[in-house]
Parts: structure tokens; C-alpha cells; sequence
């Protein structure tokens, strides 16, 4: 079965900082990669995916991903973060006939200092 | 309409209580799906709809029932749960559940049984 790692719990960045969240996954083939951002007591919001193709992945809010398959990685990044930012990160992982069932990492919750 | 809408926000209900919750979306989507989360815990997938039927089930117990009437709509019905079944209850959709397209989430149902 598949799965997700996210290692880092909690992240502080100043504001204007870059910014790199680390996402591992687990599974055989090539999976399909979400990242998806959380804000207090809301729903998921979609920020990039990756199903195949360019490795490197633009999404909404200036977040882009980059796909390494040697590293099993798929890790979120920003050049420079703004205090809007601050909110619970997720990455997730869907699988070839899966159904379309995610499978979510444990989150990390992002803190930007002003 | 890009967005999937649920109601009520929040909800409290006494372990005897029968109440449902309502998931709306009007993108075309075949595929609907409710998920579970808990404080601090990532999203953990209950069941999926596509094309109106179920087509996931993830051992829920019988004190949740789900419902899709129609393409549009999702219920979730709630019967003699337990306060450890207190969450946030997300529903999101996608276009089909065949393949791994990404979900639109609704800002979810904060329940919490007394």
C-alpha cells in the first residue's frame, strides 16, 4: 500500500524567507502527488499536483513542487513566503486504480514570523 | 460554481440524536467522497461516490450512513454516534473517480457529540 511522509511537524519561516516542505512517499509505480493547504477550522485547498510529465510542477499562490523519483520526493517550495501562508500543509498520494482515494501525510503546520 | 458547499458549519447532537449533514457541488463532478478529520490529524477517507453509487467503503461503522440522491448531493446521516466520532467531516468532489484528478473540498462540518 501507499504512503506518505511528511518529517517536519512544524516549520517557522520569517516572512520574505524561502521556504521548502518535505514530502516522501512509499509505493511501487509512479504515484499521483497532491499538496493541499489547510487553513484553521476550513476545508482543503488544492495547491499543485503532479500526474506525470515535468517533473518540476507550478501551482496557485506562487507554490511550485519538484518531482524526484531517485529520492521518492516531492517536495513544496516558495522563494519567498508572506504571512498569508501561515496554515497546515498536506501532502497526499493517489495510486493507478486506486478509485481516486488520497492518501495524506500527517501534515506540517507552517508558522511565518513577521 | 467552482465550489463544494456543506452545511450546517457546526453541529452538536447528543448521543441519541439523529441529524444529517449536507454536501452540495454543481461542477459536473461524478465522483463524491467524505472524509473524517481529527484535531491535528490528517484527513482519513470514509467513502466514495461515483456516478451515485458507492464505490468505497473504508469499514465505517453503521452509525454512519451515507446517502447520494442525486450527481449533486451527498448526506451523510448520524445515529447514536459516540464522542469520540467528534470531527471536522469534509466532503469533497472530482470529476470521476476513476483516475486521480485532485478534489475540490468543502470547508467541512465541525461536529462534536456530547
Amino acid at each position: 500500500a501507499q504512503s506518505v511522509t511528511q518529517p517536519d511537524i512544524h516549520i517557522t519561516v520569517s516572512e520574505g524567507a524561502s521556504l521548502e516542505l518535505r514530502c516522501n512517499y512509499s509505493y511501487g509505480a509512479t504515484p499521483y502527488l497532491f499538496w493541499y493547504v489547510q487553513s484553521p477550522g476550513q476545508g482543503l485547498q488544492l495547491l499543485l499536483k503532479y500526474f506525470s510529465g515535468d517533473t518540476l510542477v507550478q501551482g496557485i499562490k506562487g507554490f511550485e513542487a519538484e518531482f524526484k523519483r531517485s529520492q521518492s520526493s516531492f517536495n513544496l517550495r516558495k522563494p519567498s513566503v508572506h504571512w498569508s501562508d501561515a496554515a497546515e500543509y498536506f501532502c497526499a498520494v493517489g495510486v493507478t486504480g486506486g478509485g481516486n482515494k488520497l492518501t495524506f501525510g500527517t501534515g506540517t503546520q507552517l508558522k511565518v514570523e513577521l | 460554481d467552482t465550489e463544494v458547499t456543506q452545511t450546517p458549519k457546526h453541529l452538536v447532537m447528543g448521543m441519541t440524536n439523529k441529524k444529517s449533514l449536507k454536501c452540495e457541488q454543481h461542477m459536473g463532478h461524478r465522483a463524491m467522497y467524505w472524509y473524517k478529520q481529527k484535531a491535528k490529524k490528517p484527513p482519513e477517507l470514509m467513502f466514495v461516490y461515483s456516478y451515485e453509487k458507492l464505490s468505497i467503503n473504508e469499514s465505517v461503522p453503521s452509525r454512519f450512513s451515507p446517502e447520494c440522491p442525486n450527481s449533486s448531493l451527498l448526506n451523510l446521516h448520524l445515529h447514536a454516534l459516540q464522542p469520540e466520532d467528534s470531527a471536522l467531516y469534509l466532503c469533497a468532489s472530482s470529476q470521476s473517480a476513476a483516475d486521480n484528478y485532485g478534489y475540490t473540498f468543502g470547508s467541512g462540518t465541525r461536529l462534536t457529540v456530547v
